[in-house]
């Protein structure tokens, strides 16, 4: 199936550093989410971006809808033990008939305290 | 909490077995989304729901089907259980057929044996 590239793969980082993961397609997007997934669980939406050049925050999250409309970026900042996760992007097209978001392969983040 | 429900949260069959998983979608929610995640594969959409019609087909086997209900909530049948089948199902569900944010479960946990 159809996924969209995301790296790191993973990140082993220190609590207190920030983090940058970017996630690109091959094909336009006019929406772009961001995903979190802690172990067992389901994934929870972040932040969500609607247009190209977008930048949005959530927190210590931040995140920008690419220029092209086929990548995004996501950054954490001061991370904290929490922000433990597989983190997606995913990307959309909707206004059409279906709401079926591609996936990104995913980037794991460890912090350490 | 996302407000969708999935049940069994594990499940463990043979090969050869048919299952079925529950989905409820969040209150309101029209549309109901199937997702199954591998290790290999990633996150695959599967097969969209909206009002009870299908809406969408994804990557979803023939050997797989589903359905929603006149209440909304919606159940994933898979027949003729492959030890490839195991996997996480996740049910998500949004307001309308398209739009711009998905909200998904905390998954059913399928493992054949």
């Amino acid at each position: 199936g159809q996924q969209l590239n995301q790296s790191p793969q993973s990140m082993f980082i220190q609590e207190g550093e920030d983090v940058s993961m970017n996630c690109t397609s091959s094909s336009i997007f006019n929406t772009w989410l961001w995903y979190k997934q802690d172990p067992g669980e389901g994934p929870v939406l972040l932040i969500a971006l609607y247009k190209a050049g977008e930048l949005t925050s959530n927190g210590r999250l931040t995140a920008q809808f690419g220029i092209t409309r086929k990548d995004s970026f996501l950054n954490i900042s001061a991370s904290i033990p929490s922000d433990v996760g597989i983190y997606f992007c995913a990307g959309l097209n909707y206004g059409g008939a279906t709401n079926k978001l591609i996936f990104g392969t995913g980037t794991l983040l460890a912090v350490q305290p | 909490d996302s407000g969708v429900t999935q049940t069994p949260k594990h499940l463990i069959t043979a090969t050869g077995q048919r299952v079925t998983l529950r989905c409820s979608p969040r209150s309101g929610d029209l549309s109901v989304y199937w997702y199954q995640q591998s290790l290999d594969q990633g996150l695959q959409f599967l097969i969209q729901y909206y009002n009870g019609e299908e809406r969408a087909k994804g990557n979803i086997l023939e050997r797989f089907s589903a359905q929603q209900f006149p209440d909304l909530h919606s159940e994933l049948n898979l027949s003729s259980l492959e030890l490839g089948d195991s996997a996480l199902y996740f049910c998500a569900s949004s307001p309308q057929g398209y739009g711009n944010t998905i909200y998904f479960g905390e998954g059913s946990w399928l493992t054949v044996v």
